[in-house]
């Protein structure tokens, strides 16, 4: 099946410690992306990928990095410069980055830092 | 910038009765448009989108949602809700080359 796959579903971390959430898709997509979600508000565009090897800040981007060295994966690492980092975070992909295509979407990674 | 607003914030029904949940957009392009659905703890589902063909746009799940750039809207709306249709529901706009503006959501309240 096709798809993507974020991984832990539920993840813990003490403050002050760097985390690093995974995810993966092979659906063959070109751009991948990275979404915050807080409660009661929309997703928020941390960080975004058009082709491998290059990547762009989003509008939250202050405290996170990525890298993307496969086509299949968009790792996102929550350091410890990130003021508020519990939160549910979305990876998603698209065909490419034409606006008429839309985003597929991960199941989410829920961070708690305590 | 373009922007989307969901007018309301929670929206109840009962088993069998309309849904209508709305959305406005804001936008200096020809946009694209779409509906998402978020069950708790999930990652989004598209349920149908609009990219200037017909202004009328059927979705999954008996789901559909009208264009109409006069009113600059996009309700979305379905003849018969059912209860594994509660859940959070997003308007999207797209601002050009796949960046993507949320709305706030609507949480739609499904009772027997």
């Amino acid at each position: 099946d096709g798809g993507i796959t974020q991984s832990p579903k539920y993840l813990f971390r003490k403050e002050g410690q760097n985390v690093t959430l995974s995810c993966e898709q092979n659906l063959n997509h070109d751009a991948m992306y990275w979404y915050r979600q807080d409660p009661g508000q929309g997703l928020r565009l941390i960080y975004y990928s058009q082709i491998v090897n290059d990547f762009q800040k989003g509008d939250i981007a202050e405290g996170y990095s990525v890298s993307r060295e496969k086509k299949e994966s968009f790792p996102l690492t929550v350091t410890s410069a990130q003021k508020n980092p519990t939160a549910f975070y979305l990876c998603a992909s698209s065909i490419d980055w034409a606006s008429t295509y839309e985003q597929y979407f991960g199941p989410g990674t829920r961070l708690t830092v305590t | 910038a373009q922007s989307v607003t969901q007018l309301d914030s929670h929206v109840s029904v009962s088993e069998g009765t309309p849904v209508l949940l709305r959305c406005n957009y804001s936008s200096s392009y020809s946009p694209s448009l779409f509906w998402y659905v978020q069950h708790p703890n999930k990652g989004l589902q598209l349920l149908l989108k609009y990219t200037s063909a017909a202004t009328l746009v059927k979705g999954i799940n008996g789901f559909e949602a009208e264009f109409k750039k006069s009113e600059t809207s996009f309700h979305l709306t379905k003849p018969s809700a059912h209860m594994s249709d509660a859940a959070e529901y997003f308007c999207v706009v797209s601002e050009g080359f796949q960046k993507l503006v949320f709305g706030t959501g609507t949480r739609l309240l499904v009772s027997p």
